[in-house]
């Protein structure tokens, strides 16, 4: 089985600071992973992913995140956080092979950037 | 360019009655993914398609079905609906395991 665990409930950092929203997971064999964002009635933006190669990986508006396979982490980041950044972010797993095609989400963290 | 489109976006229905959602993948998309998210709850995944035909199912229950059509739109349909069926209803498509695009959703109310 796999799963994915986001320990914020909520993260609050000040505009211009650096933010970060962690992620681990726990899959069978490679993992492909997965950032969402999502809005306030909003469907599911897709932010950035790591499938294989530089365990450094960078998406849209600024965002990036590392892969770390000894701690199973996928910890997302921003050097500089922005007020229109706040949402509610989700990290996703789904195993390379085999485990069906489901992507399993974490249960989200609610970022909240203040001026 | 195109994106995932889902219908109706909005959808109240009275407990017992029946709700069908539906689905447009992005064309050329061969899967197709159905996820239900309740108030404050992370997406749980339904059930898929790959090429016409159920990949994998999830926590779907027995009153909902779903199918995926020749022209690869796909239908979840909701029977006996209860309160607790209230939720965010995504679909997701993609071509390969890399990358789901969604849906923005159809928000089912049951009253």
């Amino acid at each position: 089985a796999q799963s994915v665990a986001q320990p914020e409930d909520q993260v609050n950092v000040a505009e211009g600071n650096p933010l970060t929203v962690k992620c681990t997971y726990s899959v069978s064999g490679n993992p492909y992973l997965f950032w969402y964002v999502q809005y306030p009635n909003r469907g599911l933006q897709f932010l950035l992913k790591y499938i294989t190669g530089d365990n450094l990986v960078k998406g849209s508006y600024g965002f990036e995140a590392e892969f770390n396979k000894s701690q199973t982490s996928f910890h997302l980041k921003k050097p500089s956080a922005l007020v229109s950044d706040s949402a509610l972010y989700f990290c996703a797993v789904r195993a390379l092979t085999g485990g069906g095609n489901k992507l399993t989400f974490g249960t989200g963290t609610q970022l909240k950037v203040e001026l | 360019a195109a994106g995932v489109i889902q219908s109706p976006r909005h959808l109240i229905k009275e407990k017992r009655e029946t709700a069908t959602l539906k689905c447009y993948p992005i064309p050329r998309h061969d899967t197709v993914y159905w996820y239900q998210q309740g108030p404050g709850q992370d997406p749980q995944f339904l059930i898929s398609f790959y090429e016409k035909m159920q990949s994998d199912k999830g926590s779907i229950p027995d009153r909902f079905s779903a199918q995926q059509f020749s022209d690869y739109h796909s239908e979840l349909n909701m029977s006996s609906l209860e309160l607790g069926d209230s939720a965010l209803y995504f679909c997701a498509s993609s071509s390969n395991r890399a990358l789901d695009t969604f849906g923005s959703g159809t928000r089912l109310t049951v009253v």
